[in-house]
């Protein structure tokens, strides 16, 4: 594998459900950040995490909570999420977050919350 | 708060055509970037801008950084129709003793062959 991967490429869910999104980078990377795509508007940012420490939130609600286990591995783990949750969510990472000109972005889960 | 205006939303152009698109702001930005998704996949950065006036190719695309900073074009030239995608820009500021990168909301362009 190489680049940032992202598993799994598609998730459906109910609002009682627990589950969780897993993103890996092969890059050697240090920083690794999350973002939610909604259709017709701006990618936003939920985390950064840089050499493994949470370094923002940006007023992320705590049904989506990160985890950081090393500099290659980033989960966010759901857990009773409401329908407006459903959307695009991409992973990326960068060698650090003073270089975070320089994202790559995995293919992202598309997650649907019924 | 701030936020960047990218316009066209969409376009449909023939193939061969040149096609510009840009990003505007009330405020003023460090860096430029813009990147381009296509359907499945995340974005992938295509050009990087880092002055004031600073105009950069990449092949086909050529970007310029704005002179008052507020600002960004990219032009794609000859359009082919891989060209699909939607592209975005996203530009970095300074504010509240951070830096924070502001994406766009996308141009959605169809290139018809």
């Amino acid at each position: 594998e190489t680049g940032v991967t992202q598993t799994p490429r598609h998730l459906v869910m109910g609002m009682t459900n627990k589950k969780s999104l897993k993103c890996e980078q092969h890059l050697g990377h240090n920083a690794m950040y999350w973002y939610k795509q909604s259709a017709k508007k701006p990618l936003e940012l939920m985390f950064v995490y840089n050499f493994k420490e949470q370094t923002e939130n940006n007023s992320v609600p705590s049904r989506f909570s990160p985890e950081c286990p090393n500099s290659s591995h980033l989960f966010l783990h759901l857990h009773t999420l409401q329908p407006e949750d459903s959307a695009l969510y991409l992973c990326a990472s960068s060698q650090d977050k003073a270089r975070a000109n320089e994202q790559f972005f995995g293919p992202g889960t598309r997650l649907t919350v019924l | 708060g701030q936020q960047l205006n990218q316009s066209p939303q969409s376009m449909f152009i023939q193939e061969g055509e040149d096609v510009s698109m840009n990003c505007t702001s009330s405020s003023i930005f460090n860096t430029w970037l813009w990147y381009k998704q296509d359907p499945g996949e995340g974005p992938v950065l295509l050009i990087a801008l880092y002055k004031a006036g600073e105009l950069t190719s990449n092949g086909r695309l050529t970007a310029q950084f704005g002179i008052t900073r507020k600002d960004s074009f990219l032009n794609i030239s000859a359009s082919i129709p891989s060209d699909v995608g939607i592209y975005f820009c996203a530009g970095q500021l300074y504010t509240s003793g951070t830096y924070k990168y502001i994406f766009g909301t996308g141009t959605r362009l169809k290139v018809l062959a």
